[in-house]
């Protein structure tokens, strides 16, 4: 079946760290797959998204690159901010055009100044 | 635009009450979502409805019912509210983008 397994948190970091958050899938086909980040005391917003094989997605300094060859889709920033501090998923789409995703368990990224 | 809203922002029930959560979106979006969040298991959906007039089942919709009223609206329905339904509810809408917009979220405690 479909499913998304991401690292487990917290993953605490300084202020201008380098940022790697793994994320492997398991799907039929060629699903589109998608990094979302929740702060605190909010719903959920979309980070960024790639819908093909090489693809790579990017936004507000983050970026991931759709790897058919490893079945991943990593989530990295070169410098973070004590505002990038939140929970991140990964999630793909297994429904196709009824849009149907599968979410990540999260990973909570905190940083300190 | 306040794209999707959801109400209550917080509610307390006892077991075998039932309440109604609201969701309203704005955007003239065709799918609308349910899900719920739990700690350690990531957002699960529980029903999706494509268009107006349609729903469908997602992963976990035990114990919940859903009425898709019109285009803007989509609420989820709990008969008889039992501990297990403990959690966040988020309501979700997309066009065809496959972008999917979260409301605030519901917090729901079940005693």
């Amino acid at each position: 079946g479909n499913s998304v397994t991401q690292m487990e948190g917290p993953v605490t970091l300084s202020e201008e760290a380098f940022l790697t958050i793994n994320c492997t899938y398991t799907a039929t086909g060629y699903p589109s797959l998608f990094w979302y980040v929740q702060y605190p005391g909010e719903g959920l917003q979309l980070l960024l998204k790639a819908t093909k094989a090489d693809d790579k997605g990017s936004n507000k300094g983050f970026e991931a690159t759709y790897r058919k060859e490893t079945t991943s889709f990593h989530l990295e920033k070169g410098s973070v901010q004590v505002s990038d501090s939140a929970v991140y998923f990964c999630a793909l789409n297994y429904g196709g055009a009824t849009n149907k995703l599968i979410f990540g368990t999260g990973t909570l990224l905190a940083v300190q100044p | 635009n306040a794209g999707v809203t959801q109400t209550p922002k917080f509610q307390v029930l006892k077991t075998g009450q039932s309440m109604t959560l609201q969701c309203a979106q704005d955007m003239n979006h065709n799918s609308m979502y349910w899900y719920r969040q739990d700690p350690g298991m990531g957002l699960r959906l529980i029903y999706y409805s494509a268009s107006e007039g349609t729903t469908d089942k997602g992963e976990v919709p035990n114990g919940y019912n859903v009425s898709r009223l019109n285009k803007r609206e989509f609420s989820l329905r709990l008969e008889s509210a039992a501990p297990s339904q403990t959690s966040v509810y988020f309501c979700a809408s997309a066009r065809d983008t496959e972008t999917q917009y979260f409301g605030p979220g519901t917090r729901l405690l079940v005693l």
